[in-house]
C-alpha cells in the first residue's frame, strides 16, 4: 500500500493567516491526491481533487499544490469555521489517507 | 442534491457479521459515472477505506479487508450494502457510505468521494 504522512499533526493559527499543510507519499502518485475537511461528528467533505483542482462550492481560499510525492493544502487567510482536521487521500493504487492535520484557531 | 443514509445495527458481538445498508437518494445508483463506497473511522482515528462496487456489480475491496468483505447494491431500491464477517473489537469504527466520482482532466481521471452518508457508529462488544 502506499503510505500517507501528514504533517504537522496539528497546529493553531489566528484568523486571517496563511496557513499550509503538506502531505508525502511513500512513491510518486502523480495528481492523485485529494484533500478532505472533517469537522467534529460530521462526515468528511471533499475540498481539492487531482491535487489543484477546487471542488465546486468550497471557498477560493483554499488551494492545492504538488505532484509526484509532495502536496500542499493552502488556506490563504484562515476563517473561524475552518477549524477542522483535514485529512490527503491517494486515488492512485488502493486507496488511503493520510492520518490528518487538526487545524485550531488562537 | 444527492443524499446518502447509511442504516444497521449499532452493537454487535464478536464472531457476528456486521451489516449495513446505504439508501441513495437524489440520484440513480444505476449511473455508470459512480462508483459506491464504504469507508470506516476508528474512534478518534483516521479514515480506511473499505471498498466499492460499480452499478454493474464490480468489486473493489481493500486487501487488508478483503476476506471479509461482501459489497453488494441493488439497483431496484437505489441502494448498497456492506457485510463484513467475523467482527471483533477493531472494527468498532464509524461506517460511512460514499459515491465515487471520476472527473478527467490533463489525460487522467481524478476519482474523489463527493458525496457522504452522515455516518453510523457500529460497536463490537461482548
Amino acid at each position: 500500500d502506499i503510505q500517507m504522512t501528514q504533517s504537522p499533526s496539528s497546529l493553531s493559527a489566528s484568523v486571517g493567516d496563511r496557513v499550509t499543510l503538506t502531505c508525502r507519499a511513500s512513491q510518486s502518485i502523480r495528481s492523485y491526491l485529494n484533500w478532505y475537511q472533517q469537522k467534529p461528528g460530521k462526515a468528511p467533505k471533499l475540498l481539492i481533487y487531482g491535487a489543484s483542482s477546487l471542488q465546486s462550492g468550497v471557498p477560493s481560499r483554499f488551494s492545492g499544490s504538488g505532484s509526484g510525492t509532495d502536496f500542499t493544502l493552502t488556506i490563504s487567510s484562515l476563517q473561524p469555521e475552518d477549524s477542522a482536521t483535514y485529512y490527503c487521500q491517494q486515488s492512485y493504487s488502493t486507496l488511503t489517507f493520510g492520518g490528518g492535520t487538526k487545524v485550531e484557531i488562537k | 442534491q444527492v443524499l446518502l443514509q447509511e442504516s444497521g445495527p449499532g452493537l454487535l458481538k464478536p464472531s457476528q457479521t456486521l451489516s449495513l445498508t446505504c439508501a441513495v437518494s437524489g440520484g440513480s445508483i444505476r449511473s455508470g459515472a459512480y462508483y459506491w463506497g464504504w469507508i470506516r473511522q476508528h474512534p478518534g482515528k483516521g479514515l480506511e477505506w473499505i471498498g466499492y462496487i460499480y452499478y454493474s456489480g464490480s468489486t473493489y475491496y481493500n486487501p487488508s479487508l478483503k476476506s471479509r468483505v461482501t459489497i453488494s447494491i441493488d439497483t431496484s431500491k437505489n441502494q448498497f450494502s456492506l457485510k463484513l464477517s467475523s467482527v471483533t473489537a477493531a472494527d468498532t469504527a464509524v461506517y460511512y457510505c460514499a459515491r465515487d466520482l471520476g472527473t478527467p482532466r490533463d489525460g487522467y481521471n481524478f476519482r474523489y468521494f463527493d458525496y457522504w452518508g452522515q455516518g453510523t457508529l457500529v460497536t463490537v462488544s461482548s
